[in-house]
């Protein structure tokens, strides 16, 4: 069965401290990968897409790598503010699903000021 | 950039009744279109994939006679709860993928929240 899985569940940090949010996955055979970010009770934003050639994404202080052979992924965010504060989720678009995306269990973010 | 539509945003219904949810894509065809719902402090869970002109494919799980997919066009799927029930309370939020290859990005709405009493 092809999973997405992440680590940790929640997350407290002190603002300007850098943090990385991980993301794994069971099956190598991806489409792409993307981050979004969901505020309470909010639809999803979409922060980065990285098709399966891709090694890396950057948008702002946002910075996504891709390692399919290990079946992992990260999402760096630098210098954090408390408007960072949201539930951060890594979907994977396998092959031979179609195109749809399997979600993680996200990680909650709080940036205390 | 694409855009994709969802309404309502929020509804309240008595139990036993039936609410429908539109998902539309505003600035391209989608002839596929997925539909998750979300219950409180979960993640997201596919439901099914609606399919333009064709029946929908439901996951595990899913009732397809519960939770009726029409997809009458190329920007238009829509999903109604029928005879609702309290534990059908949840966040149900509908994308497309902006492009036709498998690995188009998907684009989503902003979510329902439906609560039924």
């Amino acid at each position: 069965k092809q999973e997405v899985t992440q680590i940790p569940a929640a997350l407290s940090v002190p603002e300007g401290e850098n943090l990385v949010l991980n993301c794994s996955f069971t099956d190598s055979a991806i489409y792409n990968l993307q981050w979004f970010r969901q505020d309470p009770g909010k639809g999803l934003t979409s922060l980065l897409l990285i098709q399966s050639s891709q090694r890396e994404q950057t948008s702002g202080r946002l910075n996504a790598s891709l390692d399919k052979s290990s079946g992992r992924s990260t999402l760096y965010i630098a210098a954090s503010q408390p408007g960072d504060s949201a539930t951060y989720l890594c979907a994977v678009n396998f092959y031979n699903q179609g195109g749809k995306l399997i979600f993680g269990q996200g990680t909650e973010l709080s940036v205390k000021p | 950039g694409a855009v994709v539509s969802q309404h309502p945003s929020w509804v309240i219904c008595k139990s036993g009744t039936s609410v429908k949810i539109e998902c539309r894509s505003l600035d391209f065809q989608a002839t596929t279109m997925f539909w998750y719902r979300q219950f409180p402090k979960q993640s997201l869970m596919l439901m099914a994939t609606s399919n333009e002109g064709s029946k929908a494919t439901y996951e595990q799980g899913v009732e397809k006679d519960k939770f009726l997919i029409n997809h009458a066009s190329l920007t238009l799927s829509t999903l109604t709860v029928t005879s609702a029930h309290p534990e059908d309370s949840s966040f149900y939020i509908c994308s497309a993928p902006t492009g036709g290859a498998w690995n188009s990005p998907l684009h989503f709405g902003n979510g329902t929240r439906l609560t039924v009493t």
